[in-house]
Order: structure tokens, then C-alpha cells, then sequence
């Protein structure tokens, strides 16, 4: 069975640091790529950034680009966010998802991150 | 950058055939896929590629997707089926969301 499961968030002031993991099993972890998507309290899904199966491609949408940073180990099958000068806008459940032909297949249950003073 | 549309709402009556809509400009040159997301849970892929389901879901969901309008149809409507929708699409190496639609089944 494919499972994805976040951990790492917590409640973190203004300019603060935190680092997600997204742990996978139930698949060959290296042959996809993993993405991190978030969704602030009752409002859409907006995607975050996304890493290849080997690290080598990676993207970030604007608004966190020079402040969060992905990678991967693929020999323990974990995909991390760092993310770094945090401001309230980044308050959000953040999701890791399997890139399946360019859609989201598998999601985990999300990781809870308040930027709060 | 690339923006999809999405109405805040649509209500169908249990039985009927609801269509939630996705516009964005030469929608039909992207590829189109579609989550339902219920409350408290992670989204679910219900549609990938314009108008393919993954398996477990329901044959009763199918998509469509010319000129600027994709659209997730649901036939035969649940209360079920009620849940936001979201559609995606990759734009220039990124990924867009629409804003999301809540279906009402009533």
C-alpha cells in the first residue's frame, strides 16, 4: 500500500525555520517525483515545489523561491522542505503528493504549520 | 502567470448530472486533472488527463476540456460525491490549482 506521512510542523514565530519530512513506502520511492503542496484554512490547494527522482530538477513557485528548499534521500526514502525566514502567509496544512504522469496519485494526511507571534 | 477559474458553488439534485467547470485561457492545449477533497480529509484524484479516472473511481465521473473550459462531469449524483473540486494543470514547469468548487448534493 502506498502511504505518504508529513511530520515536522509546529507553531513557529515570524522569521523563524522549520523542516518538514515526508516519509514514503509502499513504492519505488526513487522512480517518482515527490511534491509539496499546501492549503490555508478554508481556501484552495496551492502548489509549493516539487523534486525529480534523483534531485537533479527542481522548482519552487515564486513566493517561496530563496527561502524554502527541497531534496531528497533516497536511501531512506524521505522528502524534505526547508523553510526558512517563515512570514504568516506561510501558515498553512502542508501535503507531500506522488507525481503520477504529471498528477497527484497519492496524498498524505498533511503537517499543520502556523506562523504566529 | 497562468490562472484557472472556478465557481465558489454548484448544486445538483441527488440523481442528476453535475458539471463543475474550469476555465482558463486555451485550457484544451494543457492537460486537466481534477481532486475531490472532503472535509478533514486529503484530496483524492477523481479524473487525469482531461477524461480518464484512476481506478476506484466511479465510471460515473468523466471530463471534458475544449477551448477554454474544462469541465469534471458526475453523473448520477451522491450525497456521496459532495466535496470541493480542484483542477490542475502544469504550466510552463509549474503547477496551477484552480480556486476550488464546493458541490452540493440536495
Amino acid at each position: 500500500e502506498v502511504q505518504l506521512v508529513e511530520s515536522g510542523g509546529a507553531v513557529v514565530q515570524p522569521g523563524g525555520s522549520l523542516r518538514l519530512s515526508c516519509a514514503a513506502s509502499g513504492f519505488r520511492f526513487d522512480d517518482y517525483t515527490i511534491n509539496w503542496v499546501r492549503q490555508t484554512p478554508g481556501k484552495g490547494l496551492e502548489w509549493v515545489a516539487l523534486i525529480n527522482w534523483d534531485g537533479t530538477s527542481i522548482q519552487y513557485r515564486d513566493s517561496v523561491k530563496g527561502r524554502f528548499i527541497i531534496s531528497r534521500d533516497n536511501s531512506r526514502n524521505v522528502v524534505f522542505l526547508q523553510m526558512n525566514g517563515l512570514s504568516t502567509e506561510d501558515t498553512a496544512l502542508y501535503y507531500c503528493a506522488r507525481d503520477e504522469d504529471s498528477g497527484y496519485d497519492h496524498w498524505g494526511q498533511g503537517t499543520q504549520v502556523t506562523v504566529s507571534s | 502567470s497562468y490562472e484557472l477559474t472556478q465557481p465558489l458553488s454548484v448544486s445538483v439534485a441527488p440523481g442528476q448530472t453535475a458539471r463543475i467547470p474550469c476555465g482558463g485561457d486555451n485550457i484544451e492545449n494543457k492537460n486537466v486533472y481534477w481532486y475531490q477533497q472532503k472535509p478533514g480529509q486529503a484530496p483524492v484524484m477523481v479524473i487525469y488527463r482531461d477524461n480518464n479516472r484512476p481506478s476506484g473511481i466511479p465510471e460515473r465521473f468523466s471530463g471534458s476540456n475544449s477551448g477554454n473550459t474544462a469541465t469534471v462531469i458526475i453523473s448520477r449524483a451522491q450525497v456521496d460525491d459532495e466535496g470541493d473540486y480542484y483542477c490542475q494543470v502544469w504550466d510552463s514547469g509549474t503547477v496551477v490549482f484552480g480556486g476550488g468548487t464546493k458541490l452540493t448534493v440536495l
